[in-house]
């Protein structure tokens, strides 16, 4: 059974310091994996997603990356903002799947001090 | 152009109740998929349907049910409500294609949260 799991459940940095968010799944028969954001009372937007033969995707200060073998992807965020803070989500498609079925991990909360 | 819309936002009901909530997805997008977002669960997958058929479905009981209408809205049910129903529920759509490399993104609404007293 396919389980994904995030550390650390919270991180508060101060603004302009490059962050790492990890991400770890224990299948890595996977065919994509992405990054979500969830800000307080509000849905989720996609941010990046990797497919299974990339090693890694940028926007703009996010740049994420994958690697299966070792069942881990990283989301970089770069000189971090106080609009950067939200929960940040990673998720697979489910085995067999749609991509509509997703398993989420539980998330990391990111605080940026002005 | 629109994004995904849950109705109602917000709602209180008590035990024993049943519940209705709403989904238009973005125009176009024929996949409908919902999730219970719990702060001890997480997000948990609830079920997903495509041009009117459910196409997958997630570990929970019967009294969770959903349906898709031919314009590709979809309504998921709640009968009996619980005290541990109390959740965000989270709709998003998608093209559906059966795409391996992910290129039909989820699209979240922003969610309809439910309070059982």
């Amino acid at each position: 059974k396919q389980e994904v799991t995030q550390i650390p459940a919270a991180l508060s940095v101060p603004e302009g310091e490059n962050l790492v968010l990890n991400c770890s799944f224990t299948d890595s028969a996977i065919y994509n994996l992405q990054w979500f954001r969830q800000d307080p009372g509000k849905g989720l937007t996609s941010l990046l997603l990797i497919q299974s033969s990339q090693r890694e995707q940028t926007s703009g200060r996010l740049n994420a990356s994958l690697d299966k073998s070792s069942g881990r992807s990283t989301l970089y965020i770069a000189a971090s903002q106080p609009g950067d803070s939200a929960t940040y989500l990673c998720a697979v498609p489910n085995y067999g799947g749609s991509q509509g079925n997703l398993i989420f991990g539980k998330g990391t909360k990111l605080s940026v001090k002005p | 152009k629109a994004g995904v819309t849950q109705t109602p936002r917000y709602l209180i009901k008590t035990r024993g109740q049943q519940v209705t909530l709403s989904c238009s997805p973005i125009s176009g997008h024929r996949s409908v998929s919902w999730y219970q977002q719990t702060p001890g669960q997480g997000l948990q997958f609830l079920f997903e349907y495509f041009s009117e058929t459910q196409r997958n479905k997630g570990n929970f009981p019967g009294r969770f049910s959903g349906r898709q209408f031919s314009n590709s809205r979809s309504e998921m049910n709640v009968s009996t409500l619980e005290l541990g129903d109390s959740a965000l529920y989270l709709c998003a759509s998608s093209l559906g294609l059966r795409d391996p490399s992910g290129a039909n993104v989820l699209t979240f609404g922003a969610g309809s949260r439910l309070t059982v007293l």
